[in-house]
This record gives C-alpha cells, structure tokens and sequence, in this order.
C-alpha cells in the first residue's frame, strides 16, 4: 500500500524555520517526481515546489523561491521541504504528493504550519 | 500563467441525482487536466487525470470530459459519500500544477 506521511509543522515566529518531512513507503521512491502543495485551511490548493526523482532538479513558485528548499534523500525514501524566513501567509496546511503525469496521483494527510507571534 | 476558473461555486444536490461541474481554462491545456475529490480534514483525492481517465479505485459514477479550455466532471447518480469539494488542476505549463477555485457539492 502506497503511504506519504508528513511530518514537521507547528507553531513557528514571522522569520523562523521548519523543515516538513514526507516519509514514503510502497512503492520505489526514487521513480517519482514529488510535490509540495498547500492549502490555507478553507480555501484552495496552491503548488509550492516539485523536485525529480534523483534530486537534480527543483522548481518553485514565486511565492516560495529563494526561501523554501525541496530536497530528498532516496536512501530513506523520505521527501524533505526546508522553510527559512517564514511568513504570516506562509500558514497552511502542507501535503506532500506523488507526480503521476502532472497530476497528484496520491497525497500524504498534510502538516499544519502556523506562523504567528 | 493558464487560469482555471470554476462553476458553479456551490451546487445543491439530492442523493441519487446528476452532478455536472465545470472547469475553463483562460487557454487551451489541450487534455492535461485532472479532477481531485476533497472531504473535510482529508487530503485531495485523485479522480480523473488526461480530463477524461479514471484513476485507480475510481468509481465508475465519475466520468470526466472536455479538451482545449472546456471540461466537465459528472457525477451520474450522487452518493452520500460525494458530497466534497472538486477542484480541477491543470499540468504540464508553467508552474506545474494550476488548481482551479473548487465546486461545493453539498445536500439539497
């Protein structure tokens, strides 16, 4: 059976630092592209970062770029979202998702990241 | 940046009726669109990808259709289990993975 569960999020200051983990299980990890999407909580889903299987290429939206770092390590099979410099709007729920053609083809049950004072 | 807008905002519908939901894309995508269920406190839930393939596990009451910038995910006869929100995602442009604003399905 196929799992992603995600770990890491809490209560963090405007300006601190998480790091989310995704730790995968039931099926071959490094095969996949992954995704980070999160979701304000009651509203839409919104695309964070996307890493490809062996690791050697990453992309993020804007909102993101220069502050988040997607990374994996294939030999723990375990998907990793560095979060520096976090922000009031950065709070969210965070899935961590499996690339299937484009699509989200399984999801992980989210983290809550609050960033507040 | 492809927008993907979503209609209606809220549909009311009996258990046992016909469910149809809308998603435009601002330009074409050509088939590079999927469905997603989602319930309250779970994550998405992959329904359709290539606008009109079932994922796995995927009940048969779920059809998708469309191509280009016009799409629609049917529902045939409700469940009380389908009462979620639906949104649309559009892939392969930039950025990778487009949501639209999702559809409410809720009891009438």
């Amino acid at each position: 059976e196929v799992q992603l569960v995600e770990s890491g999020g809490g209560l963090v200051q405007p300006g601190g630092s998480l790091r989310l983990s995704c730790a995968a299980s039931g099926f071959t990890f490094s095969g996949y592209w992954m995704h980070w999407v999160r979701q304000v909580p009651g509203k839409g889903l919104l695309w964070v970062s996307l890493i490809n299987g062996d690791g050697s290429s990453t992309s993020y939206a804007d909102s993101v770029k220069g502050r988040f770092t997607i990374s994996r390590d294939n030999a723990k099979n375990t998907l990793y979202l560095q979060m520096n410099n976090l922000r009031a709007e950065d709070t969210a729920v965070y899935y961590c998702a499996r690339d299937y053609y484009g699509s989200g083809d399984q999801w992980g049950q989210g983290t809550l990241v609050t960033v507040s004072s | 940046e492809i927008v993907l807008t979503q209609s209606p905002a809220t549909l009311s519908v009996s258990p046992g009726e016909r469910a149809t939901l809308s998603c435009r894309a601002s330009q074409s995508v050509t088939s590079n669109l999927a469905w997603y269920q989602q319930k309250p406190g779970q994550a998405p839930r992959l329904l359709i990808y290539g606008a009109s393939t079932r994922a796995t596990g995927i009940p048969a009451r779920f059809s998708g259709s469309g191509s280009g910038t016009e799409f629609t995910l049917t529902i045939s006869s409700l469940q009380s289990e389908d009462f979620a929100v639906y949104y649309c995602q559009r892939y392969n442009t930039w950025p990778p993975m487009g949501f639209g604003p999702g559809t409410k399905v809720d009891i009438k």
